[in-house]
């Protein structure tokens, strides 16, 4: 278990109001991720910090903003929650730490988002 | 456009036969590949990885074979065990700031008795 904690596990929500998902960890790593997954599309990345209020942009980011005011939590936002943005949200943390290739990622157990 | 695609969505195996799940992928700058495996309601975790300097890479009954001209690799699980239901994703990252892992769409393996 890699000390990472996803809250809520499971959220339902209306179209228009703001969501914010958490993700905690005991690791004291500088990198973390927020990945959603979709049939069909595997995982892909939303956001991604390397450090405390350092984060940057990934694949999937329109519509999701982030935080990072502690190292041990990493905020993802939907401003104004859409029914595309319905999906299993997930955190993860890289095993060494350095930011570089051949580093493999733990994950968080996810967090179920409904949006209707 | 997928830089990762897994092209079979499910593949089902006898138990204790072997099971080939695929993964081709269109970014020449990867250098790392993995194989992540997730249970429902579970996060991914991992199973195997290979650099590209290998061909192949062996743990227990997990073997990842990587074919760098084709750009292609794959997952070879011998003996194939119910346990092993899940669905299997590939990954890979290179040379980019931040280790950000592209995965491909998941392959749904059901093993069965």
């Amino acid at each position: 278990d890699a000390g990472i904690t996803q809250s809520p596990r499971h959220k339902v929500t209306e179209t228009g109001t703001p969501v914010t998902l958490r993700c905690h960890q005991t690791e004291n790593h500088r990198y973390m991720y927020w990945y959603r997954q979709d049939p069909g599309h595997g995982l892909r990345l939303i956001h991604y910090s390397y450090g405390v209020k350092d984060t940057d942009k990934g694949e999937v980011s329109d519509g999701y903003s982030v935080s990072r005011s502690k190292t041990e939590d990493f905020l993802l936002t939907l401003e104004s929650a859409t029914s595309s943005q319905t999906s299993v949200y997930f955190c993860a943390i890289s095993e060494k730490d350095r930011g570089l290739s051949n580093e493999k990622l733990f994950f968080g157990s996810g967090t179920q988002l409904s949006v209707l | 456009d997928q830089q990762v695609k897994q092209n079979s969505p499910s593949l089902s195996v006898q138990e204790g036969r072997i099971s080939i799940l695929n993964c081709d992928y269109t970014n020449s700058m990867f250098d790392y590949f993995l194989w992540y495996k997730k249970y429902p309601a579970e996060g991914p975790t991992f199973l195997i990885s290979i650099s590209s300097i290998k061909d192949k890479n062996e743990d227990g009954r997990f073997t990842v074979f990587l074919n760098k001209s084709a750009k292609h690799l794959s997952l070879h699980i011998v003996p194939s065990q119910p346990g092993d239901s899940a669905v299997y994703f590939c990954a890979a990252s290179g040379n980019n700031a931040g280790n950000m892992l592209t995965f491909g769409g998941g392959t749904r393996l059901m093993v069965k008795p």
